[in-house]
């Protein structure tokens, strides 16, 4: 099982160029989520996808646009990249429970982005 | 505004040496309380999720409990692979059916031989 895959592993951009994160899971998930880790500051939610065709801004969207292309694939863009945006982006997964709210995230293995 | 704090930031222990780790969360109502594991360069791999005050969740070493304040990470007799960070993150009940989780910012964990 290859649960949540993200590409590229690791890039380095420069300021105002443009890229495309991609993420796809094999689990049959209903919801979607991109956040980006940071020292000290720990995982924040960027945007997440609740069901296909839906998508909704997280605590730090500047900067980010997503689109959920279908119910495996949700892909983080940035425009014009910032070294503010240097950080590990993780993409992850869940199960939509009504009653209890969500499933456990499942988690990719990150994409190490540097904007120089 | 809901937030979750984690201490210590780092724990060093030795090899079968007991500790806990604490997450405590302001949260305008509690959905779910969640522990995750991080191991360096890779991505959080989930452990427990709690839902009320009282419950408690063990896997090997590890036992999580939940108060309506705070939950508790105890590890007994720690071994060297247990190094890792720790992540705590609650969802709470404004999130609706979104799964969208705040995170603390981890209790990262080395484990001596």
């Amino acid at each position: 099982n290859a649960g949540v895959t993200q590409t590229p592993k690791f890039q380095v951009l420069k300021t105002g160029q443009s890229m495309t994160l991609q993420c796809a899971q094999d689990m049959n998930h209903n919801s979607m989520y991109w956040y980006r880790q940071d020292p000290g500051m720990g995982l924040r939610l960027i945007y997440y996808s609740a069901s296909e065709g839906t998508t909704d801004k997280g605590e730090v969207p500047n900067g980010y646009n997503v689109s959920r292309l279908n119910k495996r694939e949700f892909s983080l863009r940035l425009e014009s990249a910032a070294p503010s945006q240097t950080s590990v982006y993780f993409c992850a997964s869940s199960e939509l429970r009504v009653q209890r709210g969500t499933g456990e995230l499942f988690f990719g293995e990150g994409s190490r982005l540097t904007v120089l | 505004e809901d937030q979750v704090t984690q201490s210590p930031e780092a724990l060093r222990l030795q090899e079968g040496e007991s500790s806990s780790l604490n997450c405590s969360y302001t949260v305008s109502g509690l959905r779910g309380l969640f522990w995750y594991r991080q191991d360096p360069g890779k991505g959080p791999e989930f452990l427990f999720t709690l839902y009320s005050a009282g419950e408690e969740k063990e896997k090997e070493r590890l036992k999580a409990t939940l108060t309506k304040k705070e939950s508790f990470l105890h590890i007994t007799a720690p071994k060297p692979e247990d190094s890792a960070t720790y992540l705590c993150a609650v969802q709470a009940r404004g999130s609706g059916n979104t799964g969208k989780l705040i995170f603390g910012q981890g209790t990262t964990l080395q484990v001596k031989p």
